[in-house]
């Protein structure tokens, strides 16, 4: 099945920085690659997601991009600011045998966002 | 408002005990899915089930079961053959089968429910 390895496990930057998110996946067939925000005690948000026959894309102040050749996609958040601060998880949607139809998560991203 | 509601949000059992884990929704979504989240680890598939009188073991089965006996609701529950069932447990649902041209669409979360075993 699918394998999803994410790094770095706690990210810790200044407020107006960039910070940057990688995952990488196993599955070269997987086709769908969401990223999520979780606030403490809440459940995950989807703040944006790429499909494999697209190489990046952007809403606002947050990017991701897919490189397929290397199975790896990042999330990329630009001007960051302290209401980014939270823990961030990616995902990877398998393609065939027992991974279709299920998402597979990376261990989480604690981002911090000092002001 | 459409969404996903968990209820309860915090949950206390005595070890032996089975409880059982809530999970409605009302996006019409055929698919719906259970994970459990321990600190410092990503969501780990427990059931998921892709239409209503049927749904699939996930990678953490073991001492989990479910039911989907209408659309809008999955519930779980923790039996007392689960060795370590404190957790924060979350209920997910998508669309079934996939519209987008995938193999699966947005899976959108509930709230959560946090399970502590005394």
């Amino acid at each position: 099945g699918e394998n999803v390895e994410q790094h770095p496990s706690t990210l810790s930057v200044q407020e107006g920085d960039s910070a940057v998110i990688k995952c990488t996946y196993s599955d070269s067939a997987s086709n769908y690659f969401p990223w999520y925000k979780q606030e403490l005690g809440k459940g995950p948000q989807l703040i944006i997601d790429i499909r494999s026959n697209v190489g990046e894309k952007k809403d606002q102040r947050i990017a991701v991009t897919l490189n397929k050749t290397a199975k790896h996609f990042s999330l990329h958040i630009t001007e960051t600011q302290p209401e980014d601060s939270a823990v961030y998880f990616c995902g990877g949607a398998g393609a065939g045998g027992t991974s279709y139809g299920k998402l597979t998560f990376g261990q989480g991203t604690i981002l911090t966002v000092h002001p | 408002d459409g969404g996903i509601t968990q209820s309860p949000k915090y949950l206390f059992r005595k070890e032996g005990q089975n409880v059982t884990l809530s999970c409605e929704q009302n996006l019409n979504h055929d698919a719906m899915y259970w994970y459990r989240q321990d600190p410092g680890q990503g969501l780990r598939l427990i059931y998921y089930s892709q239409i209503v009188n049927d749904f699939q073991k996930g990678d953490i089965a073991e001492g989990y079961s479910v039911s989907r006996e209408k659309k809008e609701s999955f519930p779980l529950t923790v039996t007392s053959a689960q060795k370590n069932p404190t957790a924060f447990y979350l209920c997910a649902s998508s669309t079934w089968p996939p519209r987008s041209g995938g193999s699966t669409d947005t899976q959108y979360f509930g709230p959560g429910t946090r399970l502590t075993v005394l």
